[in-house]
């Protein structure tokens, strides 16, 4: 099992424009998650999904949409990128109780 | 709200020192605790989950404990080795067993 993966590891992006980040797990878990990471601080959770077709928010939310079409992957679409979403993004999943979540590596995202 | 706290947010001991890392939580109804371990530039790896039923939880040389009603766990590590150097995150639930939220770690440094 290749467990969560990510794509791209790193990316640089303008001011303005727009990228998805690709999430892929392996181990059908029903539930996927997305959260940032910015230096010095915890992780926060930007949106999460229950199963396919199923989304909702998290903490912090904005400037964010995601999709989920299939149960192995939530992708996250930042529409119009700013210099505050500069930040590492980790996905995860879990299975339904006890709810361990396992992470990916994680996108370093720049914003200039 | 649910908030996490680490302390200390460093730490630097000696090789085969045994030590404590201590994590904090507001709202003592968790479902359960988490603590990852994340490496520089890396994902996080999953330790230990401890269900709010449980007062510890046990992996080779680490031992994690659970107090929910003072709203506290601690993350022992025996006999530490340069290789445990990392980042160390604790994560309890917003509700349920989902939505976690973080505290801002402890960056732990072994020295040979």
């Amino acid at each position: 099992n290749a467990g969560v993966t990510q794509t791209p590891k790193f990316r640089i992006l303008k001011i303005g424009q727009s990228m998805t980040l690709q999430c892929t797990q392996d181990m059908n878990h029903n539930y996927m998650y997305w959260y940032r990471q910015d230096p010095g601080m915890g992780l926060k959770l930007i949106y999460y999904s229950v199963g396919a077709g199923i989304t909702d928010k998290g903490e912090v939310p904005n400037g964010y949409n995601v999709s989920r079409s299939t149960t192995e992957d939530f992708p996250l679409r930042l529409e119009l990128a700013a210099p505050s979403q500069t930040s590492v993004y980790f996905c995860a999943s879990s299975l339904p109780a006890p709810y361990e979540q396992f992470f990916g590596p994680g996108t370093r995202l720049t914003v200039l | 709200k649910q908030e996490v706290t680490q302390i200390p947010a460093a730490l630097s001991v000696p090789e085969g020192e045994n030590l404590v890392l201590n994590c904090s939580f507001t709202d003592s109804a968790i479902y359960n605790l988490q603590w990852f371990r994340q490496d520089p530039g890396k994902g996080l790896t999953s330790l230990l989950l401890i269900q709010s039923s449980q007062r510890e939880q046990t992996s080779g040389r680490l031992n994690a404990s659970l107090d929910k009603s003072s709203g506290r766990s601690t993350l022992y590590i025996a006999a530490s080795q340069p290789g445990d150097s990392a980042t160390y995150l604790c994560a309890v639930p917003m509700e349920y067993g989902n939505k976690l939220v973080f505290g801002a770690g402890t960056i732990l440094r072994v020295k040979s």
